[in-house]
């Protein structure tokens, strides 16, 4: 099946700093989307994209979905305590092809 | 908000139990599905289900069952389970529709299910 190469696997930052985060797939996506998911609950939707060369923002969170349509990045800018956790790229092939294929996740580690 | 329900959220069993895992949604959504999170793989799609009674096999089907019989609840089944389906599973749901399908599924919190 198709999958995605998400990286860095893990980051460990400090308070205050950039994140960079993105996702990379030999096959084309018609939609990337970005969840995070918090310790003991389930993924919840940060940002979709739909076209290619879209970018877009969500506060301090900004993605943007690659030109060719077979790669994603998010970026976080100024992290805070809360934005801890595991973020997921996904992706949704066109086609009619149904459910999300995701990345295996970034594991962000904010250092006091 | 696509207020999704998981029972149990922890369960611990033998090897060999069947176990079931509950979805259910309140919003109407028409598509549901299951997926697996194991540490470092992210998530797996094991089944989902446009409708009601309409079943389609994911990524990782083998060992795995499910039953869609109303709209609103999509069960998860382990018919006979094994250590290695120690795992958190998710439900997660959709629309599809006249309007374009954005593809954002909405997940539930989880079932933790350990198999000794």
């Amino acid at each position: 099946g198709q999958q995605l190469n998400q990286s860095p696997q893990s980051m460990f930052i400090q308070e205050g700093e950039d994140v960079s985060m993105n996702c990379t797939s030999s096959s084309i996506f018609n939609t990337w989307l970005w969840y995070k998911q918090d310790p003991g609950e389930g993924p919840v939707l940060l940002i979709a994209l739909y076209k290619a060369g879209e970018l877009t923002s969500n506060g301090r969170l900004t993605a943007q979905f690659g030109i060719t349509r077979k790669d994603s990045f998010l970026n976080i800018s100024a992290s805070i305590p809360s934005d801890v956790g595991i973020y997921f790229c996904a992706g949704r092939p066109g086609g009619g092809a149904d459910g999300l294929t995701f990345g295996k996740g970034t594991h962000l580690i904010i250092q006091p | 908000d696509a207020d999704v329900t998981q029972t149990p959220r922890n369960r611990i069993t033998k090897t060999g139990k069947r176990i079931m895992l509950e979805c259910s949604q309140t919003k109407g959504h028409d598509r549901m599905y299951w997926y697996r999170q194991d540490p470092g793989l992210g998530l797996r799609l094991i089944y989902y289900s446009f409708d009601v009674k309409d079943i389609n096999k994911g990524e990782i089907s083998d060992g795995y069952s499910v039953s869609r019989q109303a709209q609103a609840k999509f069960s998860l089944s382990l018919e006979s389970a094994i250590p290695n389906q120690t795992a958190l599973y998710f439900c997660a749901v959709r629309s599809a529709g006249r309007n374009a399908d954005t593809g954002e599924l909405f997940f539930g919190e989880g079932s933790r299910l350990t198999v000794l």
